[in-house]
């Protein structure tokens, strides 16, 4: 069945550092989403991308979709404490029309100062 | 933040006994769905919802039943207790126009601890 895998599980950096998670599917993705969940809270959408090869940019994010729409990436440069959350991906399956995705089980940023 | 409300917050419970946590929506959307968090698993999908009475399981549905009355609210029922459902529970809610390339908004979460 379909499967969206993301790396690492979790990361440490020192702040300023770059900071990127992957995300690989079994299957042709539709479209990928990013969210964010900070500690304690709830996840929040941060981007979706759909085109193959597409890359998108928010401010010092930075997000791309493979050319075969089976893997993505988000890249963020400089770290601050304010990216300190944990990042998730989530695809849809290019063969339904059910609005369900498939999420990564998540990379858990730490930035220390 | 979109219109969603989760009812309880927290709750504990004992084994055995049945637990039912709701989600409501003020956006009229028509998805909705439970999901799961556990450390080390990220968000697990336990059911969803793709209109009034219209259900499907997810990956992690074994325990839990769910029901959909009405547009603004999804059920999600727990017959009989585990410690293995001890777990952050998150609803979540989507528009249907483009299926799964639909953003999905997720409520504050309740938080459950079966003893």
């Amino acid at each position: 069945g379909q499967q969206v895998m993301q790396i690492p599980q979790y990361q440490h950096v020192q702040e300023g550092e770059d900071f990127t998670t992957y995300c690989n599917s079994s299957t042709t993705l539709s479209n990928i989403q990013w969210y964010k969940q900070r500690p304690g809270g709830h996840p929040v959408f941060l981007i979706q991308l759909v085109k193959s090869g597409e890359v998108k940019k928010q401010k010092r994010l930075t997000f791309q979709f493979g050319e075969a729409k089976k893997n993505s990436s988000l890249h963020i440069t400089a770290t601050q404490t304010t990216d300190v959350g944990t990042y998730f991906c989530a695809g849809g399956d290019r063969g339904s029309t059910l609005g369900r995705l498939y999420f990564g089980r998540g990379t858990q940023l730490t930035v220390w100062p | 933040d979109a219109g969603i409300t989760q009812s309880p917050r927290h709750k504990v419970t004992e084994t055995g006994t049945p637990v039912t946590l709701r989600c409501h929506q003020t956006e009229n959307h028509r998805y909705m769905y439970w999901y799961r968090q556990d450390p080390g698993h990220g968000l697990r999908l336990i059911h969803y919802s793709y209109g009034v009475k219209d259900t499907d399981k997810g990956e992690v549905s074994d325990g839990y039943s769910v029901s959909r009355s009405k547009t603004e609210d999804f059920l999600l029922t727990l017959e009989s207790a585990t410690s293995s459902q001890t777990s952050v529970y998150f609803c979540a809610i989507s528009e249907s126009g483009r299926g799964n390339q639909e953003t999905q908004y997720f409520g504050p979460g309740t938080r459950l601890l079966v003893l």
